[in-house]
This record gives C-alpha cells, sequence and structure tokens, in this order.
C-alpha cells in the first residue's frame, strides 16, 4: 500500500501568524483529503483535493499529483485552528501520522 | 442533510464480551467504510461496502472482526471475544459513489474500552 509522511510533526504558532504543512505520498493516489481532528475528537473535512488548488476563508491547499505532495497553507491563525492536522489517500484511506498544531493567544 | 451518526458514542467492556458498533451513513451514500484510530495516530482502513457488498476486508486484524451491511444502508461492525488490544477509537465514514466521487466524510467515532 501507499505510504504518507506528513511534516512536520509538531507545530506551536502564535495567534496571526501563517504555516505550511506538507504531505508526502508514495505512489499517484486518486483521491487525497485533507482534516482537522478537533480537541474533540471530531474529524473535519477541510480539503477533497486530488489536484489543483482550493481556497476557503483562511485555508488553501495545493495538490501537485505528479510530484505526489500536497500542501495545506493556513493564514492569520487563531486559537481554534488547534488541533490534528490528517492528509490521506487512496480509495481506502490511507492517513498519514498527522501534524499536532497548537495556537497559543 | 444529517451526516454520519455512530452508536454507541462510548462503549465499555469487559474482556471476553461480543461488542457491536453501528453506523448510520449519509442517505443516499453508496459506499461505507469502517476504520480503526489508535491514540495518537490516524485512522487505519478496516473494511468497506458499495451497497450491502463487502468489497474489502483485507484491514480487519483477525476474524474477530466481522461487518455487515445487510440493507445497503446502516452497517454493524461486530467484535466478539474482546480484548484490551482492541481498545481504539472506531469511526465510520461515507461516500457518494465511486464514479461521482471519492470523497469521505467521516462520523463523531465510538470511543471502545475494553477492560
Amino acid at each position: 500500500g501507499i505510504q504518507v509522511e506528513q511534516s512536520p510533526p509538531d507545530l506551536i504558532l502564535q495567534e496571526g501568524a501563517n504555516s505550511t504543512l506538507r504531505c508526502n505520498f508514495s505512489d499517484s493516489v486518486n483521491n487525497l483529503q485533507w482534516f482537522h481532528q478537533n480537541p474533540w475528537g471530531q474529524l473535519i473535512n477541510l480539503f477533497y483535493i486530488p489536484s489543483g488548488t482550493k481556497q476557503n476563508g483562511r485555508l488553501s491547499a495545493t495538490t501537485v499529483a505528479t510530484e505526489r505532495y500536497s500542501l495545506l497553507y493556513i493564514s492569520s491563525s487563531q486559537t481554534t485552528d488547534s488541533g490534528v492536522y490528517f492528509c490521506a489517500g487512496g480509495s481506502r484511506l490511507t492517513f498519514g501520522e498527522g501534524t499536532q498544531l497548537t495556537v497559543n493567544p | 442533510g444529517a451526516g454520519v451518526s455512530q452508536s454507541p458514542r462510548y462503549k465499555v467492556t469487559k474482556r471476553g464480551q461480543d461488542v457491536a458498533l453501528r453506523c448510520d451513513p449519509i442517505s443516499g451514500h453508496v459506499s461505507l467504510y469502517w476504520y480503526r484510530q489508535a491514540l495518537g495516530q490516524g485512522p487505519e482502513f478496516l473494511t468497506y461496502f458499495n451497497y450491502e457488498a463487502q468489497q474489502d476486508k483485507s484491514g480487519l486484524p483477525n476474524d474477530r472482526f466481522s461487518a455487515e451491511r445487510p440493507e445497503g444502508s446502516i452497517s454493524t461492525l461486530t467484535i466478539q471475544r474482546t480484548e484490551q488490544r482492541d481498545s481504539a477509537m472506531y469511526r465510520c465514514a461515507s461516500s457518494l459513489a465511486p464514479k461521482y466521487s471519492y470523497e469521505q466524510y467521516f462520523g463523531p467515532g465510538t470511543r471502545l474500552t475494553v477492560t
């Protein structure tokens, strides 16, 4: 099966800062999703992005399918952005180990 | 409409007991997936269905785990003779249909604790 690597594993920001999270895949995927697991354990869909660029408010994502990576950008971070960010790919989603984001006030 | 729902949200059981976890997918979603998530890790695939047919059960850890979706809607994941190592968050997801979209939507999960 495919391998998914996420970086960085941990990230601490001050409120208002910007950040970039990265996800590398060992093989091409026909499905790529970004999720936010909030402190209550819910997995929230952020983006479904097998290729290209999408934006939703302060968040945007870019997937370069030919190079097997995806980036998640968070701008003007807020304390409510804290949690674990997962990327996952493939029809039977293979998840990375996540990036633990902490945004301090 | 309503999202994916799972019940119970929390389950504490004694080692050796059987448990049944329920998933109700988004209405109209053809595909249904089960994942297991250990603390501090990402979810791991267990099995999935298209309609009532189980398409892939390669992720089920052993034969104590089984799943069904008899009418192509609600699904049940059953763990027989539970062991402490079965303790985890069990998540269900659904998606519209492969020909339209692979995007999966997750339910809130069932936190299983085996004592």
